[in-house]
């Protein structure tokens, strides 16, 4: 059972192009963490978020964590080939130090 | 500063056998959780160890356990394996507390014939 829903399941672009990954669930979380993870290796942690309506940018990456603490955004400008990969956002849950991922973005960003 | 280290990286067993995967977290963490991830989905929460004790746990049987030493490795045991165990297993590191960032390891692929 996966708490966080994640859409779109898969995204092809065009380099330059600008997309929005969106995380939701019904559930409130504590923290919420964006990762990207490359085939053969593991998730590399780009953001974490603790505050609702929390927003941090990352170079060309812009996070959001809703105000309610259930749902969150990434949002990539002017997409590049070194983008491309599996996007998880994992939220952190108060009654625990359990974090629940979401189902995974595979973005493919294309030269 | 070494991060999380996991080994072996692959594996190949066969149904009915056990296993056991090991884990080293980043320093200064000393918090270890373990989770499964089924090609093309998001890793799946097994358990966490803290301060040599499993503090939480996923929604998986008791053929999977695991173990935490002193120095915060740690160990996760698959007893009498099945087909459906095939998977890439994940450890992550961090410090105790639900907003602690966690840090991965580049995981043990495992397969089972």
């Amino acid at each position: 059972t996966q708490l966080l829903e994640q859409s779109p399941q898969f995204l092809s672009i065009q380099e330059g192009e600008n997309l929005t990954v969106y995380c939701n669930s019904s559930s409130v979380f504590s923290s919420l963490q964006w990762y990207r993870q490359e085939p053969g290796e593991g998730p590399v942690l780009l953001v974490t978020v603790v505050t609702g309506g929390e927003v941090k940018k990352l170079k060309r990456l812009t996070f959001q964590f809703g105000d309610a603490r259930k749902d969150s955004s990434l949002h990539i400008t002017a997409a590049q080939p070194g983008d491309t990969g599996l996007y998880l956002c994992a939220g952190g849950v108060y009654t625990g130090n359990q974090f629940y991922f979401g189902t995974g973005t595979s973005l493919t960003v294309i030269p | 500063d070494a991060g999380v280290t996991q080994s072996p990286t692959h594996l190949i067993k066969t149904r009915g056998q056990q296993v056991t995967l090991r884990c080293s977290p980043k320093s200064g963490h000393d918090t270890v959780s373990w989770y499964q991830q089924a090609l093309g989905q998001g890793p799946q929460f097994i358990f966490q160890y803290y301060e040599e004790e499993e503090r939480q746990r996923g929604n998986f049987p008791d053929r999977f356990s695991g173990h935490q030493f002193p120095n915060y490795s740690s160990e996760l045991n698959v007893n009498a394996l099945l087909l459906g165990d095939s998977a890439l297993y994940l450890c992550a590191s961090s410090l105790f507390g639900a907003t602690a960032a966690q840090h991965f390891g580049d995981g043990t692929r495992l397969s089972i014939l």
